[in-house]
């Protein structure tokens, strides 16, 4: 089943504008992460926030977790044309025992940077 | 040090055969994870090696079995193949207890059950 959920599916924009999309997920989480995919190829790790965390950045992106409404957001700011990819966020439930187990993943975003 | 690497990248299969997908992990990694993802889905957790053994299963049939090795690579092994059975499968590789890291995926194989 999937937990997390991003919206919108589909975003489309300019070149140098910034690029919003959110993940709702439904239990309690370790942590989120986010991750892009080109073309139906292999995922590519872009960040991972703490469930104690609020905010991170990396580069151009910007993360936010708002764990008491189980919501996060990945902005990506002054896009460019080879940001065009799919963006899935994934949550990490954690096993007694401490032992990181699985990601459960979105359906994801796909998003298209307009030259 | 060295991603992950899937093979083959691609194949085909007719309904009811047998097939083996591989993966070799990332240098210093202990923990291989499989993941089926059908096309406009998310990737779905099918199960998880570590030590060589199973680490947890996700909702897929028992003819959706795997392997893992002493050198960390792993097996992906499929039955009775069906139609459905077409997708991308996704492996990842990552530390175990070290939950607050990323995972490395490969490239993927891609499945088609004709």
């Amino acid at each position: 089943s999937q937990q997390g959920e991003e919206d919108p599916q589909a975003l489309s924009i300019q070149e140098g504008e910034n690029a919003t999309m959110n993940c709702s997920y439904k239990t309690s989480i370790n942590n989120l992460q986010w991750y892009r995919q080109n073309s139906g190829r292999g995922l590519v790790h872009l960040i991972l926030i703490r469930s104690n965390e609020r905010e991170k950045h990396s580069g151009r992106l910007r993360v936010t977790l708002d764990t008491s409404k189980k919501s996060s957001s990945l902005l990506i700011t002054a896009s460019r044309a080879a940001d065009t990819a799919s963006y899935f966020c994934a949550t990490d439930a954690v096993r007694g025992g401490g032992s990181n187990y699985k990601l459960t993943f979105g359906k994801g975003t796909l998003l298209t940077v307009n030259p | 040090e060295t991603g992950v690497t899937q093979s083959p990248t691609h194949l085909i299969k007719t309904r009811g055969q047998q097939v083996t997908l591989r993966c070799s992990s990332q240098s210093g990694h202990n923990t291989v994870s499989w993941y089926q993802q059908a096309l406009g889905q998310g990737p779905q957790f099918i199960f998880q090696y570590y030590r060589e053994e199973e680490n947890g299963r996700g909702n897929f049939p028992p003819r959706f079995s795997g392997l893992q090795f002493p050198n960390y690579s792993s097996e992906l092994n499929v039955n009775a193949l069906e139609l459905d059975d077409s997708a991308l499968y996704l492996c990842a590789s990552s530390l175990a207890y070290s939950s607050n890291y990323g995972y490395t995926f490969g490239s993927g194989t891609r499945l088609t059950v004709v």
